[in-house]
């Protein structure tokens, strides 16, 4: 296992439109997160997902952010309608509830989104 | 609500000495876990070090080591021995659950 993979590793998209970004966990992990990342600060939480549901999701996450994670393996987030605001980071990190690393969260490359 | 506090926004330290970072939490939670990420300059963000709030003994990994003060809602990150890999941001981490980082603190190794 190759760790945390997440596609694409960078995006440019005119305001307005809708972008999808897809995540890979650690395939033993079954929880999976969403963080949004901007310039010179921490991971802010967005959403995650214990296997196929999610238990939780920020406030900070309107309406137009939904993050699927179907087949309790990969997980997508769309935004749609961008926004330069959307313009960030976004980082995916999965875990595991049990076992010696339990709760030990490891993270992909991130993608980066540019909104024009 | 669970928040996570770095005090540091930027550190300095001379290759090979010894330097703290400072984090201070604060949950109603009992039972949670404390951890340290390093994310250097446009690059993947790793984990340094955790520690279980159950765990009454500071966690080490090589060299680094945690201060954990339960009662004072503390958890410091020493490094010895510094060395150049060790620029990055550091972001001390909170869970029970979900996931609460600090703003961390950027660390410059001078040579």
């Amino acid at each position: 296992d190759t760790g945390v993979s997440q596609d694409p590793r960078h995006k440019i998209t005119k305001r307005g439109q809708n972008v999808t970004f897809r995540c890979d966990p650690i395939s033993e992990h079954n929880r999976l997160y969403w963080y949004r990342q901007t310039l010179g600060q921490g991971p802010e939480f967005l959403t995650y997902f214990q296997n196929e549901a999610q238990l939780e999701k920020s406030r900070l996450l309107s309406d137009r952010f939904s993050a699927e994670r179907p087949k309790g393996s990969f997980s997508t987030l769309e935004i749609q309608r961008t926004e330069q605001g959307d313009s960030a980071m976004y980082l995916c990190a999965s875990s595991s509830t049990s076992g010696q690393a339990s709760y030990e969260q490891y993270f992909g490359p991130g993608t980066r989104l540019t909104v024009t | 609500a669970q928040t996570v506090t770095q005090s540091q926004p930027e550190m300095s330290v001379q290759e090979a000495e010894t330097v703290t970072l400072s984090c201070t939490y604060d949950t109603s939670e009992n039972n949670y876990y404390l951890f340290w990420y390093k994310q250097p300059p446009s690059r993947q963000m790793i984990l340094v070090i955790r520690q279980e709030a159950y765990k009454q003994q500071n966690a080490t990994e090589n060299r680094f080591s945690v201060n954990f003060q339960k009662a004072a809602k503390s958890f410091s990150l020493k490094i010895s021995d510094s060395q150049l890999g060790d620029t990055a941001m550091y972001f001390c981490a909170f869970t029970s659950n979900q996931f609460y980082f600090g703003t961390g603190t950027s660390l410059t190794v001078i040579p």
